[in-house]
């Protein structure tokens, strides 16, 4: 089955600063979306983004399907983007997760 | 986006006993809705595949008489965790999609066995 990792595992930064995360993926894939999962383990849809580049507000993502990598990038970092970020992706149907990226974001 | 609804968000139940926990997609119909767990500081694992009308897919490794998963209607599937055991402790989270796009997760249940 299709194989997917994240990087970096965790990731600490002070506010404001800026990030990027990263997600490979091992074959093409019809799906892929990047997820915020807050402290009650509720997971928030932040990007479907099976190719090309989308952006909503301080967060943008970018996947280059050819080369099998999805980016994450969080600009101006606030505190309250802390907690871990999962790229997820599927051929089918079912969405397999990467192990994710734990962003600490300190004021 | 489209709303998944979980039930209940946390339940604590007696080893032996079983527990059923569901997902319904609240505005869209679902021919195929999809069970997770995860484990503490750990990634979402994917158990099962819910199809309505038929029997449940399962991954391997997971337990079909351990977690029961029922596809009744186009937007309700209930998974019952039979027997419990303190193992199997976790948080289960569901989701769907609607049509062929992205998907959605409910709120996840934190099962706790004692």
């Amino acid at each position: 089955g299709i194989q997917v990792e994240q990087s970096p595992p965790d990731l600490i930064l002070q506010e404001g600063a800026n990030s990027t995360l990263r997600c490979n993926f091992s074959d093409s894939v019809n799906n892929l979306q990047w997820f915020h999962q807050n402290p009650w383990g509720q997971l928030i849809n932040l990007f479907y983004i099976p190719s090309g580049t989308k952006q909503n507000g301080r967060l943008s993502a970018t996947t280059v399907a050819t080369e099998r990598y999805s980016l994450l990038y969080i600009s101006s970092s606030q505190t309250t983007d802390s907690g871990v970020y999962f790229c997820a992706c599927s051929q089918g149907g079912k969405l397999i997760f990467g192990q994710g990226t734990e962003l600490s974001v300190k004021p | 986006g489209a709303v998944v609804s979980q039930h209940p968000s946390r339940v604590i139940c007696k080893s032996g006993t079983s527990v059923k926990i569901e997902c319904r997609s609240l505005d869209f119909q679902a021919t195929t809705m999809f069970w997770y767990r995860q484990f503490p500081k750990k990634s979402l694992m994917l158990m099962a595949t819910s199809n309505e009308g038929s029997k449940a897919t399962y991954e391997q490794g997971v337990e079909k008489d351990k977690f029961l998963i029922n596809h009744a209607s186009l937007t309700l599937s209930t998974l019952t965790v039979t027997s419990a055991h303190p193992e199997d402790s976790s948080f289960y989270i569901c989701s769907a999609r609607p049509g062929n796009t992205e998907a959605f997760f409910g709120q996840g249940t934190r099962l706790t066995v004692v």
